[in-house]
């Protein structure tokens, strides 16, 4: 069974530009969440969908968005990158919506602003 | 709000002897769940082992074990005969019992375990 797949592993932007991030969840699974992680900030929420609907988001600018799919695959937008955004992005996937099932993670997308 | 706090930065181990990972948190919910997830070089988040709030007996995964406090609100972990590959950074990790999957992250402790 593949697990959850992020594209591409690392990206190199300058700031200014927009980066777009993409997970695959685990087959039949239909929850996906992004985490945004930083030596200095830690493992942070981003967002989270479930069958194409956003259900949380965390407290990042509206220059962070994203999108669920109708196959569960999930993209998130960053646009006008700070040096700030650097970070690994991680994306993790659960079989439903409530908690009561495992988070699998991808392996992260690091991004480097430059 | 939600927090989880873990107060050790870094911890060492001798391989085969056994440690201790701490940690406390903060909700308002009656119902959540507590994890201890690691994140080994490779970056790959693997959880460890997990424990619903409402059951009181502690969870056990092998050579992991958690101790659960839930009026104290401190969730510790337990790595016995620790091994080379157990080097990673732990994360305690809270989780509302509900409509959502948003997970509140400790800062981490990273364990290395010295042969």
């Amino acid at each position: 069974k593949a697990g959850v797949t992020q594209t591409p592993r690392y990206l190199i932007k300058t700031r200014g530009q927009q980066v777009t991030l993409s997970c695959s969840p685990i087959s039949g699974h239909r929850s996906v969440s992004w985490y945004q992680q930083t030596p200095g900030q830690g493992l942070q929420f981003l967002f989270e969908y479930f069958s194409e609907t956003q259900r949380n988001k965390g407290n990042f600018p509206g220059r962070f968005s994203g999108r669920q799919f109708s196959n569960s695959r999930s993209e998130m937008n960053v646009s006008t990158l700070e040096l700030g955004d650097s970070a690994l992005y991680l994306c993790a996937s659960s079989l439903r919506d409530r908690g009561d099932t495992e988070a699998f993670f991808g392996q992260g997308t690091r991004l480097t602003v430059v | 709000a939600q927090t989880v706090t873990q107060s050790q930065p870094e911890m060492s181990v001798q391989e085969a002897e056994t440690v201790t990972l701490s940690c406390t948190y903060d909700t308002s919910e009656n119902n959540y769940y507590l994890f201890w997830y690691k994140q080994p070089p490779s970056r790959q988040m693997i959880l460890v082992i997990r424990q619903e709030a409402y059951k009181q007996q502690n969870a056990t995964e092998n050579r992991f074990s958690v101790n659960f406090q839930k009026a104290a609100k401190s969730f510790s972990l337990k790595i016995s005969d620790s091994q080379l590959g157990d080097t990673a950074m732990y994360f305690c990790v809270l989780l509302a019992r509900g409509a959502t999957n948003k997970l509140i992250f400790g800062t981490g402790t990273l364990l290395a375990v010295q042969p």
